[in-house]
C-alpha cells in the first residue's frame, strides 16, 4: 500500500532533550516536507527536500533540523525541544520535486508534546 | 510573499443544505490551488485541485471549487451536505520553489 508512515504517532517530552521524528515513504516521491500544525494557524511549512541531499527552509524553520541521505526517509530533528514546539506535525511526499502542482501525500501525523 | 486567507473559523450547516467555504490568495503569479479536508485524528486529503484552463473544478466526494482571479478568490462548494462531511477544510497556495502556504482552516459542523 502507497503510504506516508511517520513515527512515532505520539511523543511527550522534556526540554532539552534532543528527539528525532521519522518520516517514510514507499512510492519513490522525490519531494518531502514537514508541516506543524497549531491551533488557529493552519499548517505551517518546516522544511522541505526537492531531492536527496536537498533540502530548504519553509516559513518556520527555526528549532529544527533535517536531513535526506536516502529518498524514501526525511528524519525531523529537534536538538533541544522547547515548550513552544509542542504542537502536531506532519509530514508530506509528492512525485517530483521540481513540479509545484504535484500533489502532497500526508502522513498520520506526529502529537508531539514538551514539557 | 503569498498568503491565503480563509476568512470562516467556523461553519454550521444542516445536512442536505449546500455549502460554500470562502478561499482568498494573495500571490504574484499563477497560483497553483488546492483545498485539503482532514477528519478528525486523521491526516490531510487533497479534494481538489486547480493549475489552469477552466475555472470549476471537480474533485472528489461531490466538491467542487471555482477560480475567480478578478477575486483572487477559490471557493469551495457542495450542493448537498451529508453528516460525514464534517470536517476541518484547508485551502493552500503553491507558489515557487515548492513552497506551500496554508490557510488556517475552517471547521465544518453538520446538524441535523
Amino acid at each position: 500500500e502507497a503510504q506516508v508512515t511517520q513515527n512515532p504517532r505520539y511523543l511527550i517530552t522534556v526540554t532539552g532533550k534532543k528527539l528525532t521524528v521519522t518520516c517514510s515513504q514507499n512510492m519513490n516521491h522525490e519531494y518531502m516536507s514537514w508541516y506543524r500544525q497549531d491551533p488557529g494557524l493552519g499548517l505551517r511549512q518546516i522544511y522541505y527536500s526537492m531531492n536527496v541531499e536537498v533540502t530548504d527552509k519553509g516559513d518556520v524553520p527555526e528549532g529544527y533540523k533535517v536531513s535526506r541521505k536516502e529518498k524514501r526517509n526525511f528524519p525531523l530533528i529537534l536538538e533541544s525541544p522547547s515548550p513552544n514546539q509542542t504542537s502536531l506535525y506532519f509530514c508530506a511526499s509528492s512525485p517530483t520535486g521540481g513540479n509545484i502542482r504535484d500533489t502532497q501525500y500526508f502522513g498520520p501525523g506526529t502529537r508531539l508534546t514538551v514539557l | 510573499a503569498q498568503s491565503v486567507t480563509q476568512p470562516d473559523i467556523h461553519i454550521t450547516v444542516s445536512e442536505g443544505a449546500s455549502l460554500e467555504l470562502r478561499c482568498n490568495y494573495s500571490y504574484g503569479a499563477t497560483p497553483y490551488l488546492f483545498w485539503y479536508v482532514q477528519s478528525p485524528g486523521q491526516g490531510l486529503q487533497l479534494l481538489l485541485k486547480y493549475f489552469s484552463g477552466d475555472t470549476l473544478v471537480q474533485g472528489i466526494k461531490g466538491f467542487e471549487a471555482e477560480f475567480k482571479r478578478s477575486q483572487s478568490s477559490f471557493n469551495l462548494r457542495k450542493p448537498s451536505v451529508h453528516w460525514s462531511d464534517a470536517a476541518e477544510y484547508f485551502c493552500a497556495l503553491s507558489g515557487g520553489y515548492q513552497k506551500v502556504t496554508f490557510g488556517t482552516g475552517t471547521k465544518l459542523q453538520v446538524i441535523p
